[in-house]
């Protein structure tokens, strides 16, 4: 059974251009947090979605910043017109649901806006 | 508001010393609680949880400590290896919602 995969590991945009993450939860996983991480940094939750709905997205910014997990694929972070400081790495979890069940991390994607 | 902090930043110990780390939660609904381990590059990596209607967890070299009437949570090492090393968090989450993480303890195991 393998893991959370995160791709792309790293991920380098320029100002103002588009960035893309992936994330797949492990089979079975239907709920998918992303948090984000700062150098020196603990984790920042930034949205909480199920499939085809999002739960809780109290943690995203207001704008450039949406994410979905839809019925089919991998749940999908994206962040348009990328400043500097959306350099950060990425981390998605998943779990399975249910109440107080642990939730698994992927490794992350590294982001640096150039 | 919600928050999770840990009374320390950093924390050396000695290889072969016992390892405590603590962590204050001011959520008093908070039921659920996990400690992760992250080494640098990586992802965070699951330890050990407990709910809230235990005081104590054992896994194997670590053991979870919940003191609720203070809000306190703790983690204990046995023997600390090298292989320790890393920054650890403590999380909470309150029924049927997100994962609160507190700053992070680096966690140094000198030979």
């Amino acid at each position: 059974n393998a893991g959370v995969m995160q791709n792309p590991r790293h991920l380098v945009r320029r100002r103002g251009q588009e960035a893309r993450l992936r994330c797949s939860p492990m089979k079975g996983h239907s709920h998918v947090y992303w948090y984000r991480q700062l150098p020196e940094e603990g984790l920042k939750f930034m949205v909480y979605l199920q499939k085809e709905n999002i739960i809780d997205e109290s943690g995203m910014p207001k704008e450039r910043f949406s994410a979905e997990f839809p019925k089919e694929g991998p749940s999908i972070l994206r962040i348009q017109q990328v400043v500097r400081g959306d350099s950060a790495a990425y981390f998605c979890a998943s779990s399975p649901g249910g109440y107080n069940t642990e939730a698994f991390f992927g490794q992350g994607t590294r982001l640096t806006v150039v | 508001g919600e928050s999770v902090g840990l009374h320390l930043p950093t924390l050396s110990v000695q290889e072969g010393d016992n390892s405590i780390i603590n962590c204050a939660y001011s959520n008093s609904a908070s039921d659920y609680f996990i400690w992760y381990k992250q080494e640098s590059g990586k992802g965070p990596q699951f330890i050990i949880d407990i709910r809230s209607n235990m005081d104590k967890r054992q896994g194997q070299r670590v053991t979870v400590l919940l003191n609720k009437t203070v809000k306190h949570l703790s983690l204990q090492i046995a023997a600390t290896q090298p292989g320790d090393s890393a920054v650890y968090f403590c999380a909470e989450r309150t029924s049927g919602s997100r994962l609160t993480f507190g700053e992070g303890t680096q966690l140094t195991v000198n030979p």
